[in-house]
């Protein structure tokens, strides 16, 4: 079946630092999206991008279709970006998305 | 816009009871969506709905779940008999044309 792996599956920076986070999948992604988590909270869609290059404020995703794989760069991180950044793919015709287990991204002050 | 809204936001019922998960989705939205997350499992599809219709409900577990969408304004998720394996987050998603899926907050299920 689909698999999406995402890496790291934590990563701990200081405040200001840059994150980069990946997304690898093992079918060809019709539709890719990234989430936010807060701890106990809902999902909150960040970008969708099947292919090539999106920007919204401090996020930057790039995912290279024929190479199966998405990332995630936060810039200038802030100790409200700490949370989980969830990645998730839909393949063929099929609208249901499938989750990767996630990275929990901690920024410190 | 209100976004996607589900309710009840918890509910606790004991072993062997019957649990109705409610959604309500976006205004206009064609397509409902609910998954299942838990610790262990991540997250999980269950089932979908385009234009009221069931169109894909592979991750159901057939015994005891069943949803339906008896008009474009909400959607249901029953479980019966429930079991302390059944204790999640429901998620509700729903989504127009464009494929891009908007979550509600979920439904906290606890079976005891």
């Amino acid at each position: 079946g689909q698999q999406v792996q995402q890496s790291p599956s934590s990563l701990v920076l200081q405040e200001g630092e840059n994150a980069e986070l990946q997304c690898n999948f093992s079918s060809t992604a019709t539709q890719l999206q990234w989430f936010y988590q807060s701890p106990g909270g809902s999902l909150v869609s960040l970008l969708s991008n099947p292919s090539g290059t999106k920007h919204t404020g401090r996020l930057t995703s790039t995912t290279v279709t024929k190479e199966r794989r998405s990332s995630l760069h936060i810039s200038s991180s802030q100790t409200t970006d700490s949370g989980t950044y969830l990645c998730a793919i839909a393949t063929g015709g099929a609208d249901r998305l499938t989750f990767g287990k996630g990275t929990q991204l901690i920024i410190q002050p | 816009n209100a976004g996607v809204i589900q309710t009840p936001r918890h509910k606790v019922t004991g072993k062997g009871q019957e649990a109705t998960l409610w959604c309500e989705p976006i205004s206009g939205h064609s397509a409902v969506f609910w998954y299942r997350q838990t610790i262990v499992q991540g997250l999980e599809f269950l089932t979908y709905f385009r234009n009221q219709a069931p169109i894909d409900d592979s991750g159901m577990p057939k015994e005891r779940f069943s949803a339906q969408m008896p008009n474009q304004s909400h959607s249901t998720l029953k479980i019966q008999s429930t079991q302390p394996q059944d204790s999640a987050v429901y998620l509700c998603a729903s989504s127009s044309d464009s494929y891009e899926q908007y979550f509600g907050p979920g439904t906290r299920l606890t079976v005891l």
